[in-house]
């Protein structure tokens, strides 16, 4: 089955720096997705992306589908606090090892 | 947004218990749902896909005598861990798809066996 491969593994920023992890198929991709679990918690759906080169932001989370649809990103501008999680990209219900995010205060 | 529920959020048991663990969706029909497995710190590892009105199907390496899964309706499937042992302990969350490839999770259950 598809799969994908997510870096970092693990990202400390000072809060107010930027984040981004990637998520890299050796196959072309139909779609992928995005979830953050917070610590403790659930994963919760971000966002889908289907087309080629598409760019979605949502608020200070900007998500990329790369050109070949064989990449993804995400990448938060400014982080905050509540920006502390695990993100995951997905295809389907096949998820990558997750990025997680430690804000250093 | 979707709910899905699941009980218990959290089980303590003796080495050779067997548990069973509660997915719900709440305000939606899910003709299928997922269970997944996380250990601390890693990613979510597919269990199996639970079908309502037929069997489940499990991901390579799953034993499906050891998980069981049952989807009794449309809101409500069910993970059986059996006879269970120290190394089942983990997180287990269901999920159900709302819409295309979009997931609602349950909070998950922690199971720890002593």
């Amino acid at each position: 089955g598809q799969q994908v491969m997510q870096i970092p593994q693990y990202q400390h920023v000072q809060e107010g720096e930027d984040f981004t992890t990637y998520c890299n198929s050796s196959t072309t991709l139909s779609n992928i997705q995005w979830y953050k679990q917070r610590p403790g918690g659930h994963p919760v759906f971000l966002i889908q992306l289907v087309k080629s080169g598409e760019v979605k932001k949502q608020k200070r989370l900007t998500f990329q589908f790369g050109e070949a649809k064989k990449n993804s990103s995400l990448h938060i501008t400014a982080t905050q606090t509540t920006d502390v999680g695990t993100y995951f990209c997905a295809v389907g219900i096949i998820f990558g090892k997750g990025t997680r995010l430690h804000i250093l205060p | 947004g979707a709910v899905v529920s699941q009980h218990p959020s959290r089980v303590i048991c003796k080495s050779g218990t067997s548990v069973k663990i509660e997915c719900r969706s709440l305000d939606f029909q899910a003709t299928t749902m997922f269970w997944y497995r996380q250990f601390p710190k890693q990613s979510l590892m597919l269990m199996a896909t639970s079908n309502e009105g037929s069997k489940a199907t499990y991901e390579q390496g799953v034993e499906k005598d050891k998980f069981l899964i049952n989807h009794a309706s449309l809101t409500l499937s069910t993970l059986t861990v059996t006879s269970a042992h120290p190394e089942d302990s983990s997180f287990y969350i269901c999920s159900a798809p709302f819409s295309y490839n979009e997931q609602f999770f349950g909070p998950g259950t922690r199971l720890t066996v002593l």
